[in-house]
């Protein structure tokens, strides 16, 4: 089957960090990523998303590369602020691979301090 | 501009109630979804609709019902609600390309006592 494992957390950093979050997949196809990001008290909303290997989504600062070979998709920012706190899913969809919508990791709790 | 609107926010239940959440979208997508999102356990997947009158069952479906009467609401139900439930729930819709991301409500609070 399909599935998603991203690092759970909480991670923490200091403002101006670098920051990676890690998302690896297995898909018995060709999916479709996405990561999203969830504020406190709010739904889900896209973040960034990728279609094809070796594809860069980008968003607000942060990137994410499509990774065949290793079957990853990597969040990163360069400099992380105090507002980038919030919980990240990396997802996947298989295209043709039925109906029942995205598969979710579990989701990484990002804590940034001033 | 709404997208994807669930009613009600917050709701509190005694242990047997019954209720109804209502989602609706504007955007005219075929596919919607329920999932409830509980600590630690991420996002589960409740039922599916892929258009207007079917459904199907996600990862856990018992202790639930929905119906899909019209294309641009999706309504999950539950008849005899136990504390288990107590949840946040989001509904969410995508048109039928599997490359197309879905958008999310912003989710209902649920407490059952």
């Amino acid at each position: 089957g399909n599935s998603v494992t991203q690092m759970e957390g909480p991670v923490t950093l200091s403002e101006e960090a670098f920051l990676t979050i890690n998302c690896t997949y297995t898909a018995t196809g060709y999916p479709s990523l996405f990561w999203y990001v969830q504020y406190p008290g709010e739904g889900l909303q896209l973040l960034l998303k990728a279609t094809k290997a070796d594809d860069k989504g980008s968003n607000k600062g942060f990137e994410a590369t499509y990774r065949k070979e290793t079957t990853s998709f990597h969040l990163e920012k360069g400099s992380v602020q105090v507002s980038d706190s919030a919980v990240y899913f990396c997802a996947l969809s298989i295209t043709g691979g039925g109906a029942d919508g995205l598969t979710f990791g579990k989701g990484t709790h990002l804590i940034i301090q001033p | 501009n709404a997208g994807v609107t669930q009613t009600p926010k917050f709701r509190v239940l005694k242990t047997g109630q019954s209720m109804t959440l209502l989602c609706a979208q504007d955007m005219n997508h075929e596919y919607m979804y329920w999932y409830r999102q509980d600590p630690g356990m991420g996002l589960r997947l409740i039922h599916y609709s892929v258009g207007e009158g079917t459904t199907a069952k996600g990862e856990v479906p018992d202790g639930y019902n929905v119906s899909r009467l019209k294309k641009q609401n999706f309504l999950l139900g539950l008849e005899s609600a136990a504390p288990s439930q107590t949840s946040v729930y989001f509904c969410a819709s995508r048109l039928l390309s599997m490359n197309t991301e879905a958008f999310f409500g912003q989710g209902t609070r649920l407490t059952v006592v």
